[in-house]
């Protein structure tokens, strides 16, 4: 199989805090996992590509000091919305990439974290 | 820029019939191209990984086919069921990005027994 992780399933926390999510591989080991947020009714938005012991990379238009990434070892990258405020509020999901063969690449997807900030 | 447009945005078909999802994409050479099925509040669950090389693949009563021509997929749900409801997500990747995928908005799709 291939299951991804991620905890907390939700969070709420109040304005200015920060808050850290983590998303675990749990039976394969993977180097490139992704950060998604998804607002309701909308696709997933890339907000970065995180790779196992180098830094994170980010898209066009995300804070990399909002959200730190971290990947530290090969089944675990950890999100963190550091000084968060209402428009932060949103469903944030992690993928692992495992390759199929070849260079082609299959995402799994964690169950997602649902962060509403006060 | 590239642009990736998945048919409608909801498909209501009746139980039993197939149900027919299209991928259409332009501005972009995919070397594959991925399916996955979004439940609401939930991640979205791989279902297809197909090659630019491939014109077809199956498992069990899905099917996707490529047309690196038409620049277009068509995911197919034969048998339909209305546990089959849910957002159906496309993915594009080049194989130079180590996973990394562009997504459609998905359209969903709802069964009606």
């Amino acid at each position: 199989g291939a299951v991804v992780s991620q905890h907390p399933s939700w969070v709420i926390c109040k304005s200015g805090t920060s808050v850290k999510i983590e998303c675990r591989s749990l039976d394969f080991q993977a180097t490139t996992m992704f950060w998604y947020r998804q607002f309701p009714k909308q696709s997933l938005m890339l907000m970065a590509t995180s790779n196992e012991g180098s830094k994170a990379t980010y898209e066009q238009g995300v804070e990399k000091d909002k959200f730190l990434i971290n990947h530290a070892s090969l089944t675990l990258s950890t999100l963190t919305v550091t000084s968060a405020h209402p428009e932060d509020s949103s469903f944030y999901i992690c993928s692992a990439a495992k390759t199929s063969g070849g260079l082609s690449y299959e995402q799994y997807f964690g169950p997602g974290t649902r962060l509403t900030v006060t | 820029s590239q642009k990736i447009e998945q048919n409608s945005e909801a498909l209501n078909i009746q139980e039993g019939k197939t149900a027919t999802l299209t991928c259409n994409y332009t501005n972009y050479s995919p070397a594959y191209l991925q399916w996955y099925r979004q439940d609401p509040g939930r991640g979205p669950v791989f279902l297809l990984l197909i090659r630019e090389n491939e014109k077809e693949k199956r498992k069990e009563r899905l099917k996707v086919t490529f047309d690196t021509t038409l620049k277009q997929s068509l995911f197919h749900i034969t048998a339909s069921q209305p546990a089959d409801s849910a957002t159906y997500l496309c993915a594009l990747s080049l194989d130079t990005n180590a996973g990394k995928s562009t997504f459609g908005d998905g359209t969903t799709l709802t069964v009606k027994p």
